[in-house]
């Protein structure tokens, strides 16, 4: 089956610590997408890419870096600079712009 | 700016009885507009999409949304609630040119039995 795989399902940071989220997806899309969910709050996009090897910030950058060498697969690293880590991570794609985007299942992020 | 507002952050309804779940946007120009649905610590789920060829749209599960320009809303629906249909509900439009969607804070549906 198609479909985007988010790993882990549950994440824990240390402080001071970079963690890398894991995002692939075999559905052959050119686009994807990073947001961050905190309750009440919706989501907000931190990083989106339309292409391999390019990618844009974001409203909520700051913090987080990522990385787009293969076209399945967008990993998202939530740096020590991210003051405030604890969310919920959805990552997303999409055939192109305009289109309906698919999400994953997510990853939960705590800190120790 | 584009936005999108959902008029209630919360909904109980009794299964059985219809539901509506409301969305006001703000752009500039004709958006595309979605109605996602989540359940507790999945992703979200499309239900529907408008993109301009026609102002009702049937969306999966049963739920409808309506696309009025002159309101500005798009507001979702279903003629009888299911106690499967509990979850949020996300009102999402995008931003010019495509690029980006604008979300919702979010509806929490709750169905009483």
């Amino acid at each position: 089956d198609g479909g985007i795989t988010q790993s882990p399902k549950y994440l824990f940071r240390k402080e001071g610590q970079n963690v890398t989220l894991s995002c692939e997806q075999n559905l052959n899309h050119d686009a994807m997408y990073w947001y961050r969910q905190d309750p009440g709050q919706g989501l907000r996009l931190i990083y989106y890419s339309q292409i391999v090897n390019d990618f844009q910030k974001g409203d909520i950058a700051e913090g987080y870096s990522v990385s787009r060498e293969k076209k399945e697969s967008f990993p998202l690293t939530v740096t020590s600079a991210q003051k405030n880590p604890t969310a919920f991570y959805l990552c997303a794609s999409s055939m192109t712009k305009n289109q309906p985007q698919h999400f994953g299942d997510g990853t939960r992020l705590s800190i120790l | 700016a584009q936005s999108v507002t959902q008029l209630d952050s919360h909904v109980s309804v009794s299964e059985g009885t219809p539901v509506l779940l409301r969305c006001n946007y703000s752009s500039s120009y004709s958006p595309s507009l979605f109605w996602y649905v989540q359940h507790p610590n999945k992703g979200l789920q499309l239900l529907l999409k408008y993109t301009s060829a026609a102002t009702l749209v049937k969306g999966i599960n049963g739920f409808e949304a309506e696309f009025k320009k002159s309101e500005t809303s798009f507001h979702l629906t279903k003629p009888s609630a299911h106690m499967s249909d509990a979850a949020e509900y996300f009102c999402v439009a995008t931003m010019e040119y495509g690029n980006k969607l604008v979300f919702g804070a979010g509806t929490i549906l709750r169905v009483k039995s």
